[in-house]
């Protein structure tokens, strides 16, 4: 079965440079998912998109934004990078089936490391 | 906001034995997640927990949600090296029209031979 894919699977930046994350979803699922994994922390909601419209924002920088594309795929586009965004950025989709709640399925994640 | 509490942090076992991790949450479930994560790797979905005393079994792992739907267990039979791993519970936060996870703080397992 089709997973989340995620590009790039490695992302080695400099500080103040701009990075920018994609994430193309299981087929027909319509509600995309980032969120942020530090060492040793557990992943952190940053926001969501359901059917191409932003549906929860959670703890995402201004320095951050996202956008869901007519085919559904993601972007997270992060500017002026910092040393502490270094992390694992994964995206996660669902297919919203009724009253809102359903499996979200995670893809392999980015690892963004920033020097 | 809800805070989801995972015991043990850690846990050796030697393959073949049992485990049991477990999840406590701050407020009531309503949908309680296992997933699995190799260092490094993606979340894996195990299983999804959503009515009180419910529980769920998949191969050689087990999900129960207590009755009050603030603790969950995550059982393991018969361990074996593919075992390993990190296990998260995350809890579905679910405002308006939105859904989002808030995972607990993940019990790293090692299974040895």
């Amino acid at each position: 079965a089709a997973g989340v894919i995620q590009s790039p699977r490695h992302l080695i930046k400099e500080k103040r440079e701009t990075a920018t994350l994609k994430c193309y979803p299981i087929p027909r699922h319509d509600t995309v998912y980032w969120y942020q994994q530090g060492p040793g922390q557990d992943p952190q909601f940053l926001i969501s998109f359901y059917e191409k419209m932003q549906s929860d924002k959670g703890s995402i920088p201004d320095r951050f934004s996202a956008q869901q594309f007519s085919d559904y795929h993601s972007e997270l586009n992060m500017s002026s990078l910092e040393l502490g965004d270094s992390a694992l950025y994964f995206c996660a989709s669902s297919l919203r089936i009724g009253g809102g709640r359903a499996t979200q399925y995670f893809g392999p994640g980015t690892r963004l490391t920033v020097l | 906001s809800q805070e989801l509490e995972q015991s043990p942090q850690s846990l050796i076992v030697q393959e073949g034995k049992n485990l049991t991790i477990n999840c406590t949450s701050s407020k009531t479930l309503y949908g309680l997640y296992w997933y699995k994560q190799k260092y490094g790797e993606g979340l894996i979905f195990l299983m999804m927990l959503q009515k009180g005393g419910e529980e769920k079994s998949h191969e050689k792992i087990t999900a129960k949600l207590d009755e009050k739907k603030q603790q969950s267990s995550l059982h393991i039979t018969a361990s074996q090296p593919s075992h390993a791993g990190i296990y998260l519970c995350g809890a579905d936060v679910v405002t308006g029209t939105a859904s989002k996870l808030t995972f607990g703080t993940g019990t790293r397992l090692q299974v040895t031979l």
